[in-house]
């Protein structure tokens, strides 16, 4: 069962603009959300989270914002580096932690 | 602080075979998950250990199980293995528990021909 969805699998932008990643979750009782970026060969790294409290977490370029009516969570990154370039996993625990399938961003210099 | 380490990091086996792969948790961590990653399916859960013992486990078969150690160290044996477990396994560990933030290692590339 597909709890956490990230619809688009992959995301291009150019450098210095804003990237959007987005993510939907259908469970009500998830109260913690994370972002995780991946690069290949490596295992995924911890970017910023958001508990169910907040509607707003920044950090440097990134801000994640979570809309609880509409299940559903955003990353913004801004302005966006070529280094940003990498799989971004959504996640969303209750008891345990539930990932989307990712998406792939590039930043085009 | 020392991070995740995952041994080995890639592996080869034929179907059948069964396969062990080991985890070294961040130091202090008590809490150790196991996922598989295929390509266009994320990061499936398979289970969480903690304080040697199995606390959650995903959907997925018998044929995949687990320990933890007294000191937090994890394996995650597959038997008979199939060529759809061909995938990336990850390991994780945290504090307390998957409803915190978790710290992956690099994965162990499982190929199965």
């Amino acid at each position: 069962d597909q709890q956490v969805k990230q619809n688009s699998p992959s995301l291009s932008v150019q450098e210095g603009r804003i990237s959007i990643l987005n993510c939907d979750y259908t469970n009500s009782m998830f109260d913690y959300f994370l972002w995780y970026k991946k690069y290949p060969a490596e295992g995924p790294t911890f970017l910023i989270s958001i508990s169910s409290i907040k509607d707003k977490n920044e950090d440097g370029r990134f801000t994640v914002f979570l809309n609880k009516s509409a299940k559903h969570l955003s990353l913004h990154i801004v302005p966006s580096q070529p280094g940003d370039s990498a799989v971004y996993f959504c996640a969303a625990s209750a008891h345990d932690m539930r990932f989307g399938a990712g998406t792939r961003l590039t930043v085009k210099p | 602080k020392a991070g995740v380490t995952q041994t080995p990091r890639y592996l080869i086996k034929t179907r059948g075979q069964q396969v062990t792969l080991s985890c070294s948790p961040i130091s202090g961590h008590r809490s150790v998950s196991w996922y598989q990653q295929t390509p266009g399916q994320g990061l499936q859960f398979l289970f969480e250990y903690f304080s040697e013992t199995q606390r959650n486990k995903g959907n997925f078969p018998g044929r995949f199980s687990g320990r933890q150690f007294s000191n937090s160290r994890s394996e995650m044996n597959v038997s008979t293995l199939e060529l759809g477990d061909s995938a990336l396994y990850l390991c994780a560990s945290s504090l307390e528990g998957t409803q915190e933030t978790q710290y992956f290692g690099p994965g162990t590339r499982l190929l199965v021909l």
